[in-house]
C-alpha cells in the first residue's frame, strides 16, 4: 500500500506563501500524486496533480522531485479562506490493482490574519 | 449542473435499523465511490465501482452493502446500524481510472447519525 505522511497541522499568515510536504515513499512508478482542499461540512475538492517536476495551475503548484518520494503543495499568497485541511493522495493497493484513493488525516492549515 | 448528489443529507437512526444511502452523478463517470469521514480523521474507502453492475471492497467495507445497478447511481445500505457507524458519508465519482489521471468529484456528505 503507497501511504502518505504529512504534517498534522500548519500555521501561516495572510499574504505568506504556505508550502506543505508530503512524503510518499513506497509510490509506484505509473502513480500520479494528487492534492485535495476540504473545508469544514464540505466534501474534498481537487486541487492539483502531478508526475514528475512542477504542475502549476490557477491555485497551486506542485513540486516533485526525481526519486518521487515526495512532494510539496505551494499555496502562494495565502488568504483566510484558505484555511482548510489538505489532503496529499497516491493510489492504494490491494491484489491485483489499484483500488481506490487513500485519504490520510491530512493538514490542518490555519491562516491568520 | 448537480454534479454528484447525495440523499438523504442527514439521519439518525436507531441501532438496528436499517437504511440507505444515494448517490447520483449526471457526469457520466464510470467509477463512484463511498468513503467515510469520522471527527479528525481522513476519509476512508468503504466500497467503489468501475462500472454500472460492478462493486468492489475498500478499505472498510464490514456492515455495508452497495449497489449499482444505473450508471449514474451508487447506493449504500446499511442492514443493521450500529453506533460505530455514526459518521459523514461521501459519495464521490470519476470518469476515468483514478490512478492516473481522474480527478475525484465528491457530494457534500450525508451526516448519520446511529442512537
Amino acid at each position: 500500500l503507497a501511504k502518505t505522511t504529512q504534517p498534522i497541522s500548519m500555521d501561516s499568515y495572510e499574504g505568506q506563501e504556505v508550502n506543505i510536504t508530503c512524503s510518499h515513499n513506497n509510490i509506484a512508478t505509473n502513480d500520479y500524486i494528487t492534492w485535495y482542499q476540504q473545508f469544514p461540512s464540505q466534501g474534498p475538492r481537487f486541487i492539483i496533480q502531478g508526475y514528475k517536476t512542477k504542475v502549476t495551475n490557477e491555485v497551486a503548484s506542485l513540486f516533485i522531485p526525481a526519486d518521487r518520494k515526495s512532494s510539496t503543495l505551494s499555496l502562494p499568497r495565502v488568504s483566510l479562506s484558505d484555511t482548510a485541511v489538505y489532503y496529499c493522495l497516491v493510489p492504494s493497493y490491494s491484489g491485483g490493482g489499484a483500488d481506490g484513493l487513500t485519504f490520510g488525516k491530512g493538514t490542518h492549515l490555519i491562516i491568520q490574519p | 449542473n448537480a454534479g454528484v448528489t447525495q440523499t438523504p443529507k442527514f439521519r439518525v437512526l436507531k441501532t438496528g435499523q436499517s437504511m440507505t444511502l444515494l448517490c447520483a452523478q449526471d457526469m457520466n463517470h464510470e467509477y463512484m465511490y463511498w468513503y467515510r469521514q469520522d471527527p479528525g480523521m481522513g476519509l476512508r474507502l468503504i466500497h467503489y465501482s468501475v462500472g454500472e453492475g460492478t462493486t468492489a471492497k475498500g478499505e472498510v467495507p464490514d456492515g455495508y452493502n452497495v449497489s449499482r445497478l444505473k450508471k449514474q447511481n451508487f447506493l449504500l445500505g446499511l442492514e443493521s446500524a450500529a453506533p460505530s457507524q455514526t459518521s459523514v458519508y461521501f459519495c464521490a465519482s470519476s470518469y476515468t481510472d483514478r490512478v492516473n489521471t481522474g480527478e475525484l468529484f465528491f457530494g457534500e456528505g450525508s451526516r448519520l447519525t446511529v442512537l
